[in-house]
């Protein structure tokens, strides 16, 4: 079976720029959750996807945004990129809501750069 | 704030040794805890992980410890073996708040470097 994919993998924007991130969930799991990982941090919390609707949001401004489709997939959508929103963008999934002892499912992630 | 804190950036271990990663907390409201392993290029993978209810959990050479008054969780690897080198990270999360779903909090990881 396969995994969380994600697309694309790598992405250079500059600043001021929009961009769409896409993710694939494991077959079956109904909950998407996106997290961004700066370099030497951990990764943090952005949004929490289940059955379309948003279940739980992190500490980010509104020029984060996301959707989940009826397949399941998602997008994270980020306006007016700053430099600091370089980061590494991983998506999970799990079978239902995650966080409450659901473990999550990883995506390799999409290493964004913004110049 | 950190609310979840790996102090040690880095772990050198020699190859059969047990290898001990730790993990401190602040937010008492967290009641489940998880470790994570990453290899570079890769997500993080699900390593093992422990209820508040309970004060140690074991999978294989895989053991976490949770000293609930002391806000302070361990993973015990034994005996190390040298795929067990990456970064690891802790994770925690409160079922009795927002019923789960305001996504795990993670430490800034432990990179585990298991020499030969």
């Amino acid at each position: 079976d396969a995994g969380v994919t994600q697309s694309p993998t790598h992405l250079i924007k500059t600043r001021g720029q929009q961009v769409t991130l896409r993710c694939s969930p494991i077959s079956g799991h109904k909950s998407v959750s996106w997290y961004q990982q700066v370099l030497g941090q951990g990764p943090q919390f952005i949004f929490q996807y289940y059955e379309k609707e948003e279940r739980g949001r992190g500490n980010f401004p509104d020029r984060f945004s996301a959707r989940q489709f009826p397949n399941y997939s998602s997008e994270l959508n980020v306006n007016a990129l700053l430099l600091g929103d370089s980061a590494l963008y991983l998506c999970a999934s799990s079978p239902e809501i995650a966080g409450g002892g659901e473990k999550l499912f990883f995506g390799s992630g999409t290493q964004l750069s913004v110049l | 704030d950190q609310q979840v804190k790996q102090n040690s950036p880095s772990l050198s271990v020699q190859e059969g040794r047990i290898s001990i990663l730790n993990c401190d907390y602040t937010n008492s409201m967290f009641d489940y805890f998880l470790w994570y392993k990453k290899y570079p290029a890769e997500g993080p993978t699900f390593l093992i992980s422990i209820s508040s209810i309970k004060d140690k959990n074991e999978d294989g050479r895989f053991t976490v410890f949770l000293n609930k008054s002391a806000k302070h969780l361990s993973l015990h690897i034994v005996p190390s073996q040298p795929g067990d080198s990456a970064v690891y990270f802790c994770a925690a999360s409160s079922r009795t708040s927002g019923g789960g779903a305001d996504g795990l909090t993670f430490g800034k990881g432990t990179h585990l470097i298991i020499q030969p």
